[in-house]
């Protein structure tokens, strides 16, 4: 059972590009989380979707974020317009049902020059 | 109230000791608690989990344990090993989870 994929690994953006970061979660999970972590420190929610649907976008920033699951294929964070602040790791994780383990995949590093 | 505080922020240990890091939430409506291993450049990984309806669960040299009155729980690293180097997040869930902002742990050789 293969683990959580993301990609792209690593992503160079110039400010004012898109960027896409895709998540297929582990076989069997319906329940995607977007976190954001910069250099040296914590996991920041972004958001929280089931197939097709967006649960919690709370942590998201107003503009220029945007996730998606649909039901075929996997899961899109896009960034729209980035900006150097966008730098940082994004991780996704899936689990099969809400509270209970979640994996998280190895991570997106996006670099914005 | 979503928030997850842990401390101690780093830690230093030297090889066999035990290594102990907090944590204190504040949400009631959290009903479970992993903590994650995470290594430079890697993705956190599950460690060990509870639910507050247990006091203390122990895997291996892992022990959880949880005290549901004070809203606090800590980790216990028996007998910490060089390879045990890493940063340590816990979480508390409900619908999704929130992480505390990390111990990098170094165990000394």
């Amino acid at each position: 059972n293969a683990g959580v994929m993301q990609n792209p690994r690593h992503l160079v953006r110039r400010r004012g590009q898109e960027a896409r970061l895709r998540c297929s979660p582990m076989k069997g999970h319906s329940h995607v989380y977007w976190y954001r972590q910069l250099p040296e420190e914590g996991l920041k929610f972004m958001v929280y979707l089931q197939k097709e649907n967006i649960i919690d976008e709370s942590g998201m920033p107003k503009e220029r974020f945007s996730a998606e699951f649909p039901k075929e294929g996997p899961s899109i964070l896009r960034i729209q317009q980035v900006v150097r602040g966008d730098s940082a790791a994004y991780f996704c994780a899936s689990s099969p049902r809400r509270d209970t383990e979640a994996f998280f995949g190895q991570g997106t590093r996006l670099t914005v020059v | 109230q979503q928030q997850v505080k842990q401390s101690p922020q780093s830690l230093i240990v030297q090889k066999g000791g035990i290594s102990i890091i907090n944590c204190a939430y504040e949400n009631t409506a959290f009903d479970y608690f992993p903590w994650y291993q995470q290594f430079p450049g890697k993705g956190p990984a599950l460690l060990i989990a509870i639910r507050p309806d247990v006091s203390e669960k122990k895997e291996g040299r892992f022990t959880i344990s949880f005290n549901k009155s004070a809203k606090q729980f800590s980790l216990h690293i028996m007998d910490s090993q060089p390879g045990d180097s890493a940063t340590y997040f816990c979480s508390g869930g409900g619908s999704r989870l929130t992480f505390g902002e990390g111990t990098q742990l170094t165990v000394n050789p």
